[in-house]
């Protein structure tokens, strides 16, 4: 089993809808981040966090601890919000700074 | 955007010839990582450095290693390429500052071909 499973693995929507994008991990962390990667293109870092929420524009994540999960929610969704996004998490028990990713989930937001 | 730089963008070369990627990072981060990216596997790590002439390695190390002799460049070379190691590469960088971690920040990746 990896230890950050990512759901669903893959996702289409209608431009404006409301998007959720969970991510589940089974070790002890220190941050969690979530990464934006276009087709063909590089890897963009959209949050980093530890506990609680935070928001950037249209997009939102959240962080349970005690759970040992995150949701990302992307709100009134754009063709060009079609990316893979990748939930990754910072072990606690690993060597300093280390990273454990999920495989992504793949987004189309069809207009 | 972080200055962080990856060459080559694109390589091909054939089976058992030495082939180097740089990362060249203008932050001054301490951190600096090499990643390979291969369908249904997600990002892995390779090797790892935590300073000049500091390195350590990742969960798929074997067939790889690196050199940091400049905070800013952080080398990874594989001796004799094999097809396995195919794949898209990714060098990133991170730091601590006053106990917190900075975001990670990615290179826009070198996509070698082995034949």
């Amino acid at each position: 089993k990896n230890e950050v499973e990512q759901s669903p693995q893959n996702l289409t929507a209608q431009e404006g809808e409301f998007i959720t994008i969970n991510c589940s991990y089974s070790v002890g962390i220190s941050a969690l981040h979530w990464l934006q990667q276009h087709p063909g293109g590089g890897i963009v870092s959209l949050f980093m966090l530890s506990s609680g929420k935070k928001k950037h524009g249209r997009l939102i994540a959240t962080i349970n601890i005690q759970e040992k999960h995150s949701s990302l929610h992307i709100t009134a969704s754009h063709p060009r919000d079609s990316a893979v996004y990748i939930c990754a998490v910072r072990d606690l028990g690993g060597a300093t700074n280390k990273l454990i990713f999920g495989t992504g989930t793949l987004l189309a937001v069809q207009p | 955007d972080a200055g962080i730089t990856q060459s080559p963008r694109h390589k091909v070369t054939e089976t058992g010839t030495p082939v180097t990627l740089r990362c060249h990072q203008t932050e001054n981060h301490r951190y600096m990582y090499w990643y390979r990216q291969d369908p249904g596997h997600g990002l892995r790590l390779i090797h790892y450095s935590y300073g000049v002439k500091d390195t350590d390695k990742g969960e798929v190390s074997d067939g790889y290693s690196v050199s940091r002799s400049k905070t800013e460049d952080f080398l990874l070379t594989l001796e004799s390429a094999t097809s396995s190691q195919t794949s898209v590469y990714f060098c990133a960088i991170s730091d601590y500052f006053w106990g917190l971690s900075s975001p990670l920040h990615f290179g826009n990746g070198t996509r070698l071909t082995v034949t």
